[in-house]
């Protein structure tokens, strides 16, 4: 079965200063990677998807990330944080067949003024 | 198009007693899941349905929980009896099969008393 570590439950950073959010999966290369953001109170939202057309995956609100096989992370960043980013962030692989989804432990995203 | 929809957003109900949550999926979607958001825990998927068959339910914490899905736009999960370890925020997302991506309702949060 797949697993993923998003290491930092915990992340804090200033407005403007880069963000990075780290993601490991396990070690079968998994069809679908994902990262989902989540507001207060409301469901999860994509942010973006990697299919293996690229390894560099383009989101929403200026997020990226890129998966690397060698290291098995889909570690996601922005070059400058908002404000309006501090949310909690899950990272999601697919297994095998592609119809199962595992979420990471999370990492919670604060923006400091 | 609507996304999916949830009911109720908030129950607060004593031990005990019965509860039912309630799920639209989006409309063509034909993959339904259920997950559990605790701080302790993070998410955990309960169950999956693909084309209202049960494909697994290997996540349901006990006989106490129980899913059903009568047809293509709509879905239960009923806990009876609840206990205050229930508590939680309940989520329900839906797919089209193999496109990979989940899309979230907001989910309900359930306080067992």
């Amino acid at each position: 079965a797949q697993s993923v570590t998003q290491l930092g439950s915990h992340v804090s950073v200033s407005e403007g200063a880069l963000v990075l959010l780290r993601c490991n999966y396990s070690s079968s290369v998994p069809p679908y990677l994902f990262w989902y953001v989540q507001y207060p109170n409301q469901g999860l939202q994509l942010l973006l998807k990697y299919t293996s057309a690229a390894t560099l995956v383009k989101g929403i609100n200026g997020f990226e990330a890129e998966f690397k096989k060698s290291e098995t992370s889909f570690h996601l960043t922005k070059p400058s944080a908002h404000m309006s980013d501090a949310a909690e962030y899950f990272c999601a692989v697919t297994n095998n067949a592609g119809n199962m989804l595992t979420f990471g432990g999370g990492t919670r995203l604060m923006v400091k003024p | 198009d609507a996304g999916v929809i949830q009911s109720p957003r908030h129950e607060v109900t004593e031990m005990g007693q019965e509860v039912t949550l309630r799920c639209k999926p989006i409309s063509g979607h034909n993959s339904l899941f259920w997950y559990r958001q605790t701080m302790m825990r993070g998410l955990e998927l309960l169950i999956y349905f693909n084309n209202n068959v049960p494909i697994d339910d290997s996540g349901m914490p006990e006989d106490r929980f129980s899913a059903k899905m009568p047809n293509a736009s709509f879905s239960t999960l009923k806990i009876q009896p609840s206990e205050p370890r229930d508590s939680a925020v309940y989520f329900c997302a839906s797919r089209l099969s193999g496109a990979g991506e989940l899309f979230f309702g907001e989910g309900s949060r359930l306080t067992v008393l």
